[in-house]
């Protein structure tokens, strides 16, 4: 099995332009999201889904949107690209457990806005 | 929401020491508090996990401790090797789903020679 795999691993913007990352989960998990990795701050939210056609904000949301039309894909669109979206960002699927359970991370996708 | 603070942030011991990292949360619906390993270039991967129906829980070298009433827990790693090095990250998992997982800033461990 493949896991969760993102495109594209690394990725130069200039700012104002549009891009979407993508990612694909081979796992039948009904939990995706994506997280976004600066230093010093960890791994913050930006959104996730519950499964297919339902998605919601996480911590850090604004100049972001996904959509959730398939179990396996979640793609992740930067509309208009701002330096503040320099990042790694991480695709992220589970499945849903009332008492937790492994969230299996993607490889990354690094971004750089200019 | 859900807040999860982490220290220390960077952590350097010598090999076959052990390192202890901390950390608190503040959402006490919290149930779920498992520990990421990151690897240079890869994404964070499940090295062990609590739920808050257990106070200790150990893997091999590896264990955690949770007290609820003062909302921490803790990641223990015994007779540390040079593959430890590595970033780790908490997390707990606070309202509505418990895959919704809120992370800790991260402690880079450095294991030397």
């Amino acid at each position: 099995n493949a896991g969760v795999t993102q495109t594209p691993k690394f990725q130069v913007l200039k700012t104002g332009q549009s891009m979407t990352l993508q990612c694909a989960q081979d796992m039948n998990h009904e939990y995706m999201s994506w997280y976004r990795q600066d230093p010093g701050m960890g791994l913050r939210l930006i959104h996730y889904s519950v499964g297919a056609g339902i998605t919601d904000q996480g911590e850090v949301p604004n100049g972001y949107n996904v959509s959730r039309s398939t179990t396996e894909d979640f793609p992740l669109r930067l509309l208009s690209a701002a330096p503040s979206q320099t990042s790694v960002y991480f695709c992220a699927s589970s499945y849903i457990r009332g008492d937790g359970g492994e969230l299996f991370f993607g490889e990354g996708s690094r971004l750089t806005v200019l | 929401g859900e807040n999860v603070e982490q220290h220390p942030s960077t952590l350097s011991v010598q090999e076959g020491d052990s390192a202890v990292i901390k950390c608190t949360y503040s959402d006490s619906a919290s149930n779920y508090f498992p520990w990421y390993k990151q690897e240079l270039g890869k994404g964070p991967q499940l090295i062990i996990d609590i739920r808050s129906n257990v106070g200790e829980k150990k893997d091999q070298r590896i264990a955690v401790t949770l007290n609820k009433t003062a909302k921490h827990f803790s990641l223990h790693i015994t007779e540390t090797q040079p593959e430890d090095s590595a970033v780790y990250f908490c997390a707990a998992s606070g309202g509505g789903t418990a895959s919704k997982l809120t992370f800790g800033t991260g402690t880079r461990l450095q294991v030397t020679l």
